[in-house]
């Protein structure tokens, strides 16, 4: 069974540009969580999508933004990229009643 | 405002001995608390849950007590095998479904 994929692996974007990064979760799995893991800090939550709405949202600025498809794959947007936004960003995927949260290798993002 | 920390970045346990990795938190809104493990260049995998109804949960190798008073948990690994090094991140859930992550703890297992 195929995990929790996420692309690209790695990124490079400049001061002010815009990043789309892409999820696709476990077969069956119907929620899915986005967080940032900057140098020094703990992973910080993001987003949580779960049958295509936005359940909960973390302490991020509007650029931050993303969506969850009919097939549960999601996406997270983020505009006017500033250099603390270089940060390795994690997706994980649930069962909407199960806590056994499975992650993907993460993205991650730099910016110059 | 972390609300969840763990204190020891790093630990150094012998093969064999030991391993307690703790974890405080400051919200005692937290009902389900979680412990994950990361290798390099991986996502953290679930290791093992608690709810904040029991103080203690066994799987393996691996055990997590709850003190709720102390708003203080701890994962115990025994015996610890070189394997077993890796990130250790203790999170804490709100019945929102929010994760709230400490900085997590390097454990190293020395053969």
């Amino acid at each position: 069974e195929a995990g929790v994929t996420q692309s690209p692996t790695h990124l490079i974007k400049t001061r002010g540009q815009q990043v789309t990064l892409r999820c696709s979760p476990i077969s069956g799995h119907t929620s899915v969580y986005w967080y940032q893991q900057a140098l020094g800090l703990g992973l910080q939550f993001l987003l949580w999508y779960d049958e295509g709405e936005e359940r909960n949202r973390g302490n991020f600025p509007p650029r931050f933004s993303g969506r969850q498809f009919p097939n549960y794959s999601s996406e997270l947007n983020v505009n006017a990229l500033e250099l603390e936004d270089s940060a390795l960003y994690l997706c994980a995927s649930s069962l909407r009643i199960n806590y056994g949260y499975t992650f993907g290798s993460g993205t991650r993002l730099t910016v110059v | 405002d972390q609300q969840v920390k763990q204190n020891s970045p790093s630990l150094s346990v012998q093969e064999g001995r030991i391993s307690i990795l703790n974890c405080d938190y400051t919200n005692s809104m937290f009902d389900y608390f979680l412990w994950y493990k990361k290798y390099p260049a991986e996502g953290p995998t679930f290791l093992i849950s608690i709810s904040s109804i029991k103080d203690k949960n066994e799987d393996g190798r691996f055990t997590v007590f709850l003190n709720k008073s102390a708003k203080h948990l701890s994962l115990h690994i025994v015996p610890s095998q070189p394997g077993d090094s890796a990130v250790y991140f203790c999170a804490a859930l709100n019945t929102g479904n929010q994760f709230y992550f400490g900085t997590g703890t390097s454990l190293t297992v020395i053969p």
